[in-house]
């Protein structure tokens, strides 16, 4: 299995910039979710799915980030208008949720920094 | 708010050495996991313990969990520079609601 895949690896955008992140979990994982890393903030969590469907987003900052699970393949997080206080690295990480959370699989990061 | 907390923040030993990184958290859980993070990568799973298991093994690391006292700690034996990373506590906080948060994780350091 290749694993989470994430894209773009790294993106550099200007304020005021639309900024849409990908993600593609491993293949039968039922749950995922996106994180932001920041050094000042550690790893939050923005939002998650359980079969497509968002269960928590309460750790979403704000209206301009927005993120979309159209099946179980593929999610996006958007970020619109983007701002310098959105550089973080944003991670993706699936699994596969039975009774409990178990084991999160995280794709490498999508660096994301705002000028 | 963060659900778990290291302790120590950074951590600096000799190759040979063991390494122990401590975990509290604040509400009940239904499990707590260990991750590993090498600089600019993603976050790997080390270990789960279930909230009834009091200790747990993988190969040279042990993990601890104390329910009574919200906290759990991880040892590393034998460190190797390998295991050069930063390692994060997370916790699925109380009830079922599939929900995992991290703690600001403990920076290690092995010097060969």
């Amino acid at each position: 299995d290749a694993g989470v895949i994430q894209s773009p690896r790294h993106e550099v955008t200007e304020m005021g910039q639309e900024v849409t992140l990908r993600c593609k979990p491993i293949s039968g994982h039922n749950s995922l979710f996106w994180y932001r890393q920041t050094m000042m903030r550690g790893l939050e969590l923005l939002i998650y799915f359980n079969n497509n469907v968002p269960i928590d987003d309460s750790g979403m900052p704000e209206d301009r980030f927005s993120a979309k699970m159209p099946n179980a393949s593929f999610s996006t997080l958007k970020i619109q208008p983007s701002e310098p206080r959105d550089s973080a690295v944003y991670f993706c990480a699936s699994s596969l949720r039975q009774v409990n959370t178990g084991e999160l699989f995280f794709g490498e990061g999508s660096r994301l920094t705002v000028l | 708010s963060q659900q778990g907390e290291e302790d120590p923040q950074a951590l600096s030993i000799q190759e040979g050495e063991n390494a122990t990184m401590n975990c509290s958290y604040k509400t009940s859980i239904n499990n707590l996991q260990w991750y590993r993070q090498n600089s600019g990568r993603g976050l790997v799973h080390l270990i789960l313990i279930r909230s009834n298991e009091r200790e747990k093994h993988s190969g040279r690391l042990r993990v601890t969990l104390d329910t009574s006292k919200k906290s759990s700690s991880l040892l590393i034996t034998a460190s190797r520079a390998a295991d050069t990373a930063s390692y994060f506590c997370a916790t699925d906080g109380p009830g079922n609601t599939g929900k995992l948060i991290f703690g600001q994780g403990t920076t290690l350091q092995v010097k060969p």
